[in-house]
């Protein structure tokens, strides 16, 4: 069964770094791609960002742009997320979802992690 | 940017009763809609995409309508399991969430 495990959150400080990882099992990772969504605390869902399924085509959400890097490791069966220049409007549980088109993406998600916390506080 | 909109933002409601949830967006999105469903302290799941497409395993007591810049989610008995906050998202255009509707036990 498809399976996907965040890690890597945290608590970190104002303009410090974090890098997030979801390992993926259950299915061909190199033929889908994916994406992370957040969500602040009692709070909505918010699409972050989406790499295709060969690592290729990248798009970020606005609020994320230029301070983001999503990355994937299809060997690994691993995605990641780069995550520089935090705020506090960074604060979110952070999601890796997986997209159910093959071969492309669709921007809607068939399958996601349990989530993986992070806090960006002094 | 495509905006959604959901109404109400919290329904309340009893075991057997038939919940309706509407969901706008701020421009034609043709059928490219999901709707999700969250409980406290988990993912998202995934219950109807393309507007009106049942995901696999969930019961037939879902469905949803709609098309263009109007979607509405129904369950049409609602059972214990079902309280929850519900989602709708737009993919027409990247990615875009409603705020959510909460359903409660009344």
């Amino acid at each position: 069964q498809v399976q996907l495990v965040e890690s890597g959150g945290g608590v970190v400080q104002p303009g410090r770094s974090l890098r997030l990882s979801c390992a993926a099992s259950g299915f061909t990772f190199s033929t889908y791609g994916m994406h992370w969504v957040r969500q602040a605390p009692g709070k909505g869902l918010e699409w972050v960002t989406v790499i295709s399924y060969d690592g290729t085509n990248k798009y970020y959400a606005d609020s994320v742009k230029g301070r983001f890097t999503i990355s994937r490791d299809n060997s690994r069966y691993t995605l990641y997320l780069q995550m520089n220049s935090l705020t506090a409007e960074d604060t979110a549980m952070y999601y890796c979802a997986k997209d159910p088109s093959l071969y492309s993406h669709s921007y809607y998600f068939d399958y996601w992690g349990q989530g993986t916390l992070v806090t960006v506080s002094s | 940017d495509i905006q959604m909109t959901q109404s109400p933002s919290t329904l309340s409601a009893s075991v057997g009763d038939r919940v309706t949830i509407t969901c706008r967006a701020s421009q034609s999105i043709s059928s490219w809609l999901a709707w999700y469903q969250q409980k406290p302290g988990k993912a998202p799941k995934l219950l109807i995409y393309k507007a009106s497409s049942l995901e696999s395993g969930v019961p037939s007591r879902f469905s949803g309508s709609g098309s263009g810049t109007e979607f509405t989610l129904t369950i049409s008995s609602l059972q214990p399991d079902d309280f929850a906050t519900y989602y709708c998202q737009q993919y027409n255009s990247y990615s875009t969430f409603g705020p959510g509707t909460k359903v409660d036990i009344k």
